[in-house]
């Protein structure tokens, strides 16, 4: 299986930049998933990332190195909304292909 | 387009009582995923139909929870008894395609919003 390590909590600063990281073991590893989830609601899909390097959509980055094993999840300029959970999620060739998910990383924004 | 639903939003039982949780995936999408996930612990896989067949239900805890899905279209998570240890949020989930055929984006899994289940 996978173990998957993520901060419980962070705090940051309104228009300020967060870096959110996600550490993983696995054998066979097929892909790395960055869920953003609101008190409440569904995790709702963020980014994905299967090759080394960073991959960049608005406001939020995703960068994956296959062979340390880690990834981190980039918010820039921070609104209120983005207050959430941050769950990093790992495929494994050797489980099925089902995502793992981490505990998830609850980001408090504050003004 | 509707998204992923689930229901009941919430349930409340007693244990030895028996509960049934919906899913409706998006429409079209022959891939569904239940996963559940008790306080303070992480998101767990529970099992995966493709249409109507089980693809996968390594993550079913025990005998105690059934899952159909006849047609193909919506599916539903019985539980019975339930337990105290049942208690958590079930979500449901669905993609186009099956994860780690294609191994690039868009294969995603969109999920519901989860049932939150209580068992007293």
């Amino acid at each position: 299986g996978q173990n998957i390590d993520q901060p419980t909590e962070m705090t940051a600063t309104e228009g300020a930049i967060v870096q959110i990281n996600c550490t993983y073991q696995t054998s066979g590893f097929n892909g790395l998933f960055w869920y953003q989830q609101h008190a409440g609601e569904a995790p709702t899909f963020l980014s994905y990332n299967v090759l080394d390097g960073l991959e960049e959509k608005g406001r939020f980055s995703s960068f994956l190195s296959r062979s340390k094993g880690y990834s981190y999840l980039l918010l820039k300029e921070l609104q209120m909304k983005d207050s959430a959970s941050y769950l990093c999620a790992v495929r494994d060739r050797g489980g099925s292909y089902i995502p793992t998910f981490g505990r998830g990383t609850s980001l408090i924004v504050h003004p | 387009e509707a998204g992923v639903t689930q229901f009941p939003s919430h349930s409340v039982i007693e244990k030895g009582q028996t509960v049934t949780l919906r899913c409706d995936p998006i429409s079209g999408h022959d891939n569904l995923y239940w996963y559940r996930r008790v306080m303070g612990k992480e998101i767990k896989f529970l099992l995966h139909f493709v249409k109507e067949s089980k693809q996968d239900e390594s993550g079913m805890p025990n005998n105690r929870f059934l899952a159909e899905r006849t047609g193909g279209t919506y599916s539903t998570l019985k539980v019975q008894p339930a337990e105290l240890e049942d208690s958590g949020v079930y979500f449901c989930a669905s993609s186009q395609d099956f994860l780690g055929t294609s191994g690039m984006s868009g294969d995603e899994q969109f999920f519901g919003p989860g049932t939150r289940l209580t068992v007293l």
